[in-house]
């Protein structure tokens, strides 16, 4: 069973750019989430979908990120403008549902570095 | 606002030994706990997964919940240099999962 799949793996901006980042969760779940993680830190929930429904969106800065799940499967997050704060891991996982019990499966990563 | 704490390190082991991971939550209705492996570079591994008081074995690795105390722990029997990473703890009081800050586990050789 392939399992979560991210591009790109590295990137590198500027301050003021916007990025793009893809996930493609495991097949048949429906929950996705994105979630960034600081270096030292853990992983912050940033929005969680359930097929193409938004569940939680509470702390995304939704002045500048967002993000869409058109068709309940693949995913992309965008950050425009991004700002120096905004460098970090950005990992996308998936469930099959949300909710108790269910196990979250993360993808690679992107490590996004703004200068 | 729901927390759960673990200790940085890092906590050093020697290679055979036992190491043992700590991990204490806020929500009280939390009924779900996970254990994540992260390699330095590397994203998250969901390693153990339990729901009920007592302990979980899978392998080398024990998880324990006491719900009363609102903790859970992670063993580690005969650690091996493979197991320096980071561990995270994960609890889900309600449809979302609250990560902890990790611990930093060195195996000695």
């Amino acid at each position: 069973e392939a399992g979560v799949a991210q591009s790109p793996r590295y990137k590198i901006i500027e301050k003021r750019q916007s990025v793009a980042f893809w996930c493609n969760p495991i097949s048949g779940h429906a929950t996705l989430y994105w979630y960034q993680q600081i270096l030292g830190q853990g992983p912050k929930l940033l929005i969680q979908f359930q097929n193409n429904g938004v569940v939680d969106d509470s702390q995304l800065p939704k002045d500048r990120f967002s993000a869409e799940r058109l068709k309940g499967v693949d995913s992309t997050l965008k950050i425009q403008p991004a700002k120096l704060e905004d460098s970090a891991v950005y990992l996308c996982a998936s469930s099959l549902a949300f909710g108790q019990g269910y196990e979250q499966y993360f993808g690679p990563g992107t490590r996004l570095t703004v200068t | 606002q729901k927390e759960v704490e673990q200790n940085s390190g890092p906590l050093s082991v020697p290679e055979g030994a036992i190491a043992s991971l700590n991990c204490t939550y806020s929500d009280r209705g939390s009924q779900s706990f996970f254990w994540y492996r992260q390699y330095s570079g590397k994203s998250p591994e969901l390693i153990m997964s339990i729901y009920s008081n007592g302990d979980k074995e899978d392998g080398r690795f024990t998880a324990q919940l006491n719900k009363a105390s609102q903790y859970v722990s992670l063993l580690i029997r005969d650690s091996q240099p493979s197991d320096s990473a980071t561990y995270l703890c994960a609890v889900n009081p309600d449809d979302k999962i609250i990560f902890g800050k990790g611990t930093r586990l060195h195996i000695l050789p």
